[in-house]
């Protein structure tokens, strides 16, 4: 019972280097998205997916691309890392509904450094 | 747009304590509002949830009522154990997507 899996678990990175944190569910969800999570802030809302092939911005998407080629993978890419990255990043599914309200289902987070 | 403010942490209780902790929204319309909550080194796990005016969530001896008139969302808890020691996080959620707007959380220390 999977749910949703992200890797790598930690990262350290130079600045101005690249990389792509995984995301994978199985349940089979629409809707999947990325937050960041840093001190005293909450999560706030990186990119999201309302299926396949559609995705957005959401409140912080500067330095961040996504893509959703497929209904399970929904991977975050840094094209050029700054230190102002550095953070602790969620992935989250949910099931879409009429009214839109169903709860998320987050993964174990991605501690990123950026050095 | 949507915002949640919740009382800053950490707070400090000893077993069999109540636990309170306040949320306050800002939101159009009628979202759904959530409480999460974080162990050490865990993601977030949905605790409860309520989805319209006057609704009570509840789920391991916590309770929130949805009141729209005070837009408010508070956490309580009648006898707090050291396994509730977490960061608790009030959110709301709306439109297309699911998108969830936190709250800053709240760290809780439960002492033995």
């Amino acid at each position: 019972n999977a749910g949703v899996t992200q890797t790598p678990k930690f990262q350290v990175l130079k600045t101005g280097q690249s990389m792509t944190l995984q995301c994978a569910q199985d349940m089979n969800h629409e809707y999947m998205s990325w937050y960041r999570q840093d001190p005293g802030m909450g999560l706030r809302l990186i990119h999201y997916s309302v299926g396949a092939g559609i995705t957005d911005q959401g409140e912080v998407p500067n330095g961040y691309n996504v893509s959703r080629s497929t209904t399970e993978d929904f991977p975050l890419r840094l094209l050029s890392a700054a230190p102002s990255q550095t953070s602790v990043y969620f992935c989250a599914s949910s099931y879409s509904s009429p009214d839109y309200r169903t709860e998320a289902f987050f993964g174990q987070g991605t501690r990123l450094t950026v050095v | 747009g949507n915002s949640v403010t919740q009382m800053e942490g950490p707070v400090t209780l000893s077993e069999e304590a109540f636990l309170t902790i306040n949320c306050t929204y800002t939101a159009t319309g009628y979202p759904s509002l959530f409480w999460y909550v974080q162990y050490p080194g865990e993601g977030l796990q949905l605790l409860l949830k309520a989805t319209k005016a006057d609704d009570k969530g509840s789920n391991k001896g916590f309770e929130a009522t949805y009141r729209k008139e005070t837009t408010s969302f508070h956490l309580e808890k009648g006898s707090v154990q050291v396994s509730d020691s977490a960061v608790y996080f009030c959110a709301l959620g709306k439109a297309a997507g699911n998108k969830l707007t936190f709250g800053g959380g709240t760290r809780v220390l439960v002492k033995p």
